[in-house]
């Protein structure tokens, strides 16, 4: 079965510090992809990144970097310099067909 | 269109009503998708389809809940007799094709519904 496991409900963080947010997931597929994706209050789903189980290179897309590794089953996303803007819920996923979410870690940054 | 688009944006029933969502995918994808988002946020995968078939339906309730996505229409998911619980938001997302792997789903914006 598929699964996918953020253990940090929530998170708290002053503005400017760096906050990484924590994913496991479980397949036996040897093909998946891996995403994240960010829920703002306003509830819409904002598409952040999509990784391919064969690509275990870490992307970094400004101020927002992934570290996708194979050998624990991870797929982390930290944020640099944190922001006021970037308070949400994360979803960590996991898909092929269809997607698997993680229940989200809500992030609190405070000014 | 450019984005998948959820209509309506909100909507009420009354316990026992009938509640139809609809989703327009974007132009030239084949794949749409039906997720629920109950309130603690955790989402279920519902029901896909292909074109105007259903695809992958393994999340769908086996009562009260149907879909449909008809040629030159927007999809439709329909819950008859709902039921408090039934009370969610319902994401609908759109994919050009599977392929190789599916192309990143683009989420609409979701339909709030309640259930009184």
């Amino acid at each position: 079965a598929q699964k996918v496991t953020q253990a940090q409900t929530e998170i708290s963080v002053v503005e400017k510090e760096d906050v990484t947010l924590d994913c496991v997931y479980e397949t036996r597929d040897t093909t998946y992809y891996l995403f994240w994706y960010k829920q703002p209050p306003s509830g819409e789903l904002v598409f952040l990144i999509r990784r391919n189980s064969f690509d275990e290179q870490n992307e970094i897309s400004g101020r927002y970097s992934w570290n996708f590794q194979k050998s624990t089953s991870s797929f982390n996303f930290t944020i640099t310099a944190s922001q006021v803007v970037d308070s949400a819920v994360y979803f960590c996923a996991l898909g092929d067909d269809k997607i698997i979410f993680g229940k989200g870690t809500r992030l609190h940054i405070l000014p | 269109g450019e984005e998948v688009a959820q209509t309506p944006k909100h909507l009420v029933r009354g316990e026992g009503q009938k509640a139809k969502l609809y989703c327009a995918p974007i132009k030239g994808h084949s794949y749409v998708f039906w997720y629920q988002q109950v309130l603690k946020n955790e989402f279920k995968f519902l029901i896909s389809f292909q074109n105007e078939n259903v695809f992958d339906e393994t999340g769908m309730p086996k009562e009260r809940f149907s879909a449909k996505c008809l040629p030159n229409s927007p999809c439709s998911l329909e819950i008859q007799a709902t039921k408090l619980e039934d009370s969610a938001v319902y994401f609908c997302a759109s994919s050009q094709s599977l392929g190789r792997g599916p192309q990143p789903q683009h989420f609409g914006d979701g339909t709030r519904l309640s259930i009184l």
